[in-house]
């Protein structure tokens, strides 16, 4: 198994342009999600989705879209660069068990920087 | 408003020496508590958890310890070892099946040979 596979590992945009995190994992996990590290903040969740056609916000949503066609994809949009998305992303999947408690498996990450 | 904080952003312990590592959360929904461990270039990856109706969980060199009614957690390592080194995030999630993780701003914890 690959896990939890992320493209590109860096990206470099202008102020206005649009791109697309890739993320994809092998493992048939229900639940995936996005997140965004910047110093001295932690892991913010921007979206999330427990299953193919459901996605919902997370705590930093603006900016960003998602889609979620198939179990394994969920490609993270940025509509129109601007320098305060310049960050860490990540992306996690998991199982939804009956308890709702599963680790959370990251994948390696996406460096962007937004000039 | 940081529903999770880790006050120490960074520790620095001899190697075979005990390395704790503190976490308090103000959010009395959350249920389960969770650590990862974070390298340099990686994503996080998973180290431990704790359920709201335990106090402690061990897991090899590993145990995490909660206090519920001071809302507080730790980590601890016995003995550390210089592949501890890396930054530890810890996470928490509200009841009732809840993904949703709200993280702490990590301590980069630096074991010393």
């Amino acid at each position: 198994n690959a896990g939890v596979t992320q493209t590109p590992k860096f990206q470099v945009l202008k102020t206005g342009q649009s791109m697309t995190l890739q993320c994809a994992q092998d493992m048939n996990h229900e639940y995936m999600s996005w997140y965004r590290q910047d110093p001295g903040m932690g892991l913010r969740l921007i979206h999330y989705s427990v299953g193919a056609g459901i996605t919902d916000q997370g705590e930093v949503p603006n900016g960003y879209n998602v889609s979620r066609s198939t179990t394994e994809d969920f490609p993270l949009r940025l509509l129109s660069a601007a320098p305060s998305q310049t960050s860490v992303y990540f992306c996690a999947s998991s199982y939804l068990g009956q308890q709702g408690h599963n680790e959370q498996f990251f994948g390696p990450g996406t460096r962007l920087t937004v000039l | 408003d940081q529903q999770v904080k880790q006050n120490s952003p960074s520790l620095s312990v001899q190697e075979g020496r005990i390395s704790i590592l503190n976490c308090d959360y103000t959010n009395s929904m959350f249920d389960y508590f969770l650590w990862y461990k974070k390298y340099p270039a990686e994503g996080p990856t998973f180290l431990i958890s704790i359920s709201s109706i335990k106090d402690k969980n061990e897991d090899g060199r590993f145990t995490v310890f909660l206090n519920k009614s001071a809302k507080h957690l730790s980590l601890h390592i016995v003995p550390s070892q210089p592949g501890d080194s890396a930054v530890y995030f810890c996470a928490a999630t509200p009841r009732r099946g809840n993904e949703k993780l709200t993280f702490g701003t990590g301590t980069r914890l630096t074991i010393i040979p």
